[in-house]
């Protein structure tokens, strides 16, 4: 199973909006609504920002929302603030009791 | 408050072998399947391994299937990965994790890591 396809980069100012993808194909990000993004900051363990495409867990800002079409998923951070940046990871079932990551993306705020 | 703990990790020679453990406390340990994420340095996550709660159902990647063997014992809440075989690209961060959803086995929406166990295999 290939990787999921993050830019390996991303940035913006505090305040404003950014929006990493996450390709996958018809059997992983496009056949199932299971995927899950996660924060990553440098040294730490990564931590669950968005569940089953767009669900936030308790104590995640609502400014981290999720959302997907076809083969591609989406995680907007809005009102970027400076401890948003981090590294951020998509992940997808596959089935078969498998799942597959992405690349991931370093998000950088200016 | 949920915290995995593991621990084993070290430096092993190539073909070697090691058994990493994951102290699970403060969740109803056997309602949850768990996983095991390694994460190689500087690279990014990899989903290596997922038991059921019962501990009767296991799945693994095909980069460790056959070598790789996880396992849990749920009078002591541990989660265990028994790795033979070892080779320089096992080289990683090991994460224990917990999936969200109770009795489901599905390894996706992994809500609380470990803190990881670094395994370097070199001679």
């Amino acid at each position: 199973q290939s990787a999921l396809t993050q830019p390996p980069s991303a940035s913006g100012s505090p305040g404003q909006s950014v929006t990493i993808s996450c390709t996958g194909t018809s059997s992983d990000v496009g056949g199932y609504n299971y995927v899950s993004w996660y924060q990553q900051h440098p040294g730490k363990a990564p931590k669950l920002m968005i569940y089953e495409v767009n669900k936030r867990p308790s104590g995640v800002p609502d400014r981290f929302s999720g959302s997907k079409s076809g083969n591609t998923a989406s995680l907007t951070v809005s009102g970027l603030q400076t401890e948003d940046e981090a590294d951020y990871y998509c992940s997808s079932y596959v089935g078969t009791n498998s799942l597959v990551f992405g690349g991931g993306t370093k998000l950088t705020v200016l | 408050e949920v915290e995995l703990v593991e621990s084993g990790g070290g430096l092993v020679q190539p073909g070697g072998s090691l058994r990493l453990s994951c102290a699970a406390s403060a969740f109803t340990f056997s309602s949850y399947a768990m996983s095991w994420v390694r994460q190689a340095p500087g690279k990014g996550l990899e989903w290596v391994s997922v038991i059921s709660g019962s501990g009767g159902n296991m799945y693994y990647a095909d980069s460790v299937k056959g070598r790789f063997t996880i396992s849990r014992d749920n009078s002591e809440n541990t989660l265990y990965l028994q790795m033979n075989s070892l080779r320089a690209e096992d080289t990683a961060v090991y994460f224990c994790v917990k999936i969200k959803i109770p009795r489901v086995l599905r390894p996706a929406d992994f809500d609380y890591w470990g803190q990881g166990t670094l395994v370097t295999v070199s001679s």
